[in-house]
């Protein structure tokens, strides 16, 4: 089946510290790779995607590349703000198995102290 | 442009009494519409996914269900609450393509006293 593993939070960091936030993925077919933030209080959003293996999902100075020969999706960030608090989702989008089957991972809490 | 409600925003109900909580979708046709459920402290469960009017897959058994009367509208239904039913309750909907993203609503907090 479809499943989606992510790094236990919280993960609190100092203002402009590197942000890695590991997510590595089980799937059959060909999925396409997603990370989602969510706001205090607010439904999720999309941060980056990729569709295929060595795509490079790139916004806000968030990266993340799609691996699969390690099945991985890790997200990264070279100078974290304040503002990047948030909870973060890997999730995977599949039609190899159910239609509809979107997967997310357990959600990641970042806390960026000044 | 594509727009996602969700309402209400929050919800308080005694233990026992009926839920329903809408979603509606604008600007697209056919789209592929989710419930989700994040407790306190935990990531989201998905609860129930639609591929087309009438068609509900469940992904958890519990004491909710789902409808889909209409192409753009998912209904999340219970008959009689449990204090364990509190959480974070968000719809969305996603394309077909398998690359297609997914959209939020806003989320409904429903506390079960």
């Amino acid at each position: 089946g479809n499943s989606v593993t992510q790094m236990e939070g919280p993960v609190t960091l100092s203002e402009e510290a590197f942000l890695t936030i590991n997510c590595t993925y089980t799937a059959t077919g060909y999925p396409s790779l997603f990370w989602y933030v969510q706001y205090p209080g607010e439904g999720l959003q999309l941060l980056l995607k990729a569709t295929k293996a060595d795509d490079k999902g790139s916004n806000k100075g968030f990266e993340a590349t799609y691996r699969k020969e390690t099945t991985s999706f890790h997200l990264e960030k070279g100078s974290v703000q304040v503002s990047d608090s948030a909870v973060y989702f890997c999730a995977l989008h599949n039609y190899g198995g159910s239609q509809g089957n979107l997967i997310f991972g357990k959600g990641t809490k970042l806390s960026v102290k000044p | 442009s594509q727009t996602i409600h969700q309402w209400p925003a929050t919800l308080v109900q005694p233990v026992g009494s009926p839920l329903s909580l809408e979603c509606t979708v604008e600007g697209t046709s056919n789209p592929n519409l989710y419930w989700y459920r994040q407790a306190a402290g935990r990531g989201l469960q998905l609860l129930f996914y639609s591929v087309g009017i009438g068609q509900i897959s469940s992904e958890v058994p519990q004491n909710l269900s789902a409808s889909r009367p209409q192409d753009r509208q998912f209904i999340l239904s219970s008959k009689k609450l449990l204090l364990s039913d509190s959480g974070f309750y968000l719809c969305a909907w996603s394309g077909w393509d398998r690359v297609a993203e997914a959209f939020f609503g806003q989320g409904t907090r429903l506390t079960v006293v």
